[in-house]
Formats: C-alpha cells, structure tokens, sequence
C-alpha cells in the first residue's frame, strides 16, 4: 500500500516557541492530506484539510492561527504550531488518501507534543 | 456530517477467546476502515471495507452497508491484540476525511 511519512515522531519545546511537523508522501501524490489530533485516552479528531496549492480548511473549532498548514508541494504537507502552550500538548497525525475509486486512507506514523 | 459510534468501549478477555467488535455509522459511506492503535500511537490498518467481508489470519471484518454496520472479529485472541481498535468512516461526499468512532479499548490477559 501507499506510504506516508511523518517527522518528527516526537518533540519537547518550550513555550512560546513553533514547532512544525511535516507529513510526506513517499511513493503516490496527494493534492489533499489530513491532520489529526487525539488526546491521552480519546479519539482522533480531525483538525484542517490542507490542499495543494491553496488554502487549508479548517474544521469548526480549530484556531488557523494556531496551527498553520502548508501544503507546498504534491507529496509534502507541513503543521506549524505556533506559539506552543502546554495545552497544545498532544498526539498529532496526518493522513493522505488513497488514489482513483480505492479511497483507502493512509497514516503517518504521528508526531507527540509535548511542550514545556 | 457523518457519525460513528463503536461499542463496547472497554472489552477485557482471556487469552483464546474470541470478540466482535461493532462499528455503526449514520449515513451511507465510500471508505469504512478498521486501525489498531499500537503503544506508540500508530495506526495499523487492518482492513479498508466499505461492504462485504474480509478475513486476514486470525481476524476478519464484515460491512453490512445497507444496514449501516460493520463489525470486526477477533478469533484466538492473543495478549498482542491489546490496544485501541477504531473504526473510521466517510461519508459519499468521498472527500476522504475520515470520521472516527471513540474507540474500543481491548484487553487480553493470559
């Protein structure tokens, strides 16, 4: 099956400092990745769709000046958190779709936060 | 837009017994997907099944789309398959955003 890639697995920042997480694509193109974010015990919550070449969108609730999503190129998709608080601490993982009729969706390995 | 709900939550076995794990969702769907969630955060997928059956080993998954369901069995259990089972769903908008159930949380003791 397809491949995505996501980097870092696992970081500690401090306050008040960005940290960016970006997801790849390995061996497909995706014009559309997916951020998930799930907290200790809970389920995944779908954060912001990020589309290549243009603006991400947001789910109701998701501050986009918090996480910032860049989507540069078709195998590339990058989460900035910005100005990290300790609230912001959390797993975060995204995820590419599958190609043609098969819309199978595939995941990274996820990225923990965890800011100080 | 859609949702999904799992049941049961928490699910606790002894080691050789079998499960069936239910996924059930509100609308008509184009990707239904089973993940077990290892320590480490990631997500294996263990079927891409938006109808019909499908068996892998010792598991194996059944979409009844028509009635909004899908359910996963796991036969022998083994102290491995502990963890978070989830199913995850979109709707025929077929965007690919994947909703989540909340989850079942099993645990195989020996």
């Amino acid at each position: 099956g397809a491949v995505v890639s996501q980097h870092p697995s696992r970081v500690i920042c401090k306050s008040g400092t960005s940290v960016k997480i970006e997801c790849r694509s390995l061996d497909f193109q995706a014009t559309t990745m997916f951020w998930y974010r799930q907290f200790p015990k809970k389920s995944l919550m779908l954060m912001a769709t990020s589309n290549e070449g243009s603006k991400a969108t947001y789910e109701q609730g998701v501050e986009k000046d918090k996480f910032l999503i860049n989507h540069a190129s078709l195998t590339l998709s990058t989460l900035t958190v910005t100005s990290a608080h300790p609230e912001d601490s959390s797993f975060y993982i995204c995820s590419a779709p599958g190609q043609g009729q098969r819309t199978e969706a595939f995941f990274g390995q996820g990225t923990r936060l965890t800011v100080v | 837009g859609i949702q999904v709900e799992q049941s049961p939550p928490d699910l606790i076995l002894q080691e050789g017994a079998n499960s069936t794990l239910r996924c059930n969702f509100s609308d008509s769907v184009n990707n239904l997907q089973w993940f077990h969630q290892n320590p480490w955060g990631q997500l294996i997928n263990l079927f891409y099944i938006p109808s019909g059956t499908k068996q892998n080993g010792r598991l194996s998954a059944t979409t009844v789309a028509t009635e909004r369901y899908s359910l996963l069995y796991i036969s022998s259990s083994q102290t491995t398959d502990s963890g978070v089972y989830f199913c995850a769903a979109h709707g025929s908008s077929n965007t690919g955003k994947l909703i989540f159930g909340q989850g079942t949380t099993l645990q195989v003791k020996p």
